[in-house]
């Protein structure tokens, strides 16, 4: 099984800041993932983010909004650059270990 | 494109009663199909899951049916339990991306 930490587990930041999140691993793992989860609504797949190539954007997603970085099997960060209101939501990390999806427990951000 | 529609909560149920969850899937293919829980502030985790047709996963009590026919997989437990107030996602495997939108349920005593 993986354990999946995130930093910071929530905050409140202004709008046109950024915010740098943190996804850390206990086993290394090639495949990595970056959803939002907005309130009512399902997880939604911001980026694939696997070690040793340029993550991959889903539609709607951009480099220059979200930009990833994957430096090891363990750890990932997303930002969530010039941020507005609506960029409130729940950010989870995943991976995949085995055959097995595993999840963090979240970054809830409450942009003002 | 693919996608899961799940019934709609919250779902509020006395401690012993029976529950079940809606899910319906629209897939290209022969998806597997998973059920996620996910507890107050902790991530989801894998609840339970169906590789193929009439595959029936099962887990702490929960059972879904894969049932191609009607396209579902539908969430049963023959008598809930406080502890199991939760949100429950369906999902489906398309390279990780099609989820439920949530039920939330909670178990009264």
């Amino acid at each position: 099984s993986a354990v999946i930490s995130q930093k910071p587990s929530r905050d409140i930041c202004q709008r046109g800041t950024s915010l740098t999140i943190q996804c850390q691993v206990d086993s290394q793992v090639t495949m990595m993932f970056w959803y939002r989860q907005q309130p009512g609504q399902s997880l939604t797949l911001i980026a694939t983010a696997n070690q040793g190539s340029e993550a991959t954007y889903e539609s709607g997603f951009v480099i220059d909004k979200f930009p990833i970085s994957r430096p090891n099997l363990t750890f990932s960060t997303l930002t969530v650059s010039n941020m507005s209101p609506e960029d409130s939501s729940i950010y989870l990390c995943s991976v995949v270990l085995g055959a097995e999806q595993y999840f963090g427990p979240g970054t809830r951000l409450t942009v003002t | 494109g693919d996608s899961v529609t799940q019934m709609e909560g919250p779902v509020t149920l006395s401690e012993e009663a029976f529950l079940t969850i809606n899910c319906t899937y629209t897939a290209t293919g022969y998806p597997s199909l998973f059920w996620y829980v996910q507890y107050p502030g902790e991530g989801l985790q894998l609840l339970l899951k169906a590789t193929k047709a009439d595959d029936k996963g099962s887990n702490k009590g929960f059972e879904a049916t894969y049932r191609k026919e009607t396209t579902s997989f539908h969430l049963e437990k023959g008598s809930v339990q406080v502890s199991d107030s939760a949100v429950y996602f369906c999902a489906l495997s398309d390279h990780y991306r099609t989820f439920g939108t949530g039920t939330k349920l909670q178990v009264i005593p």
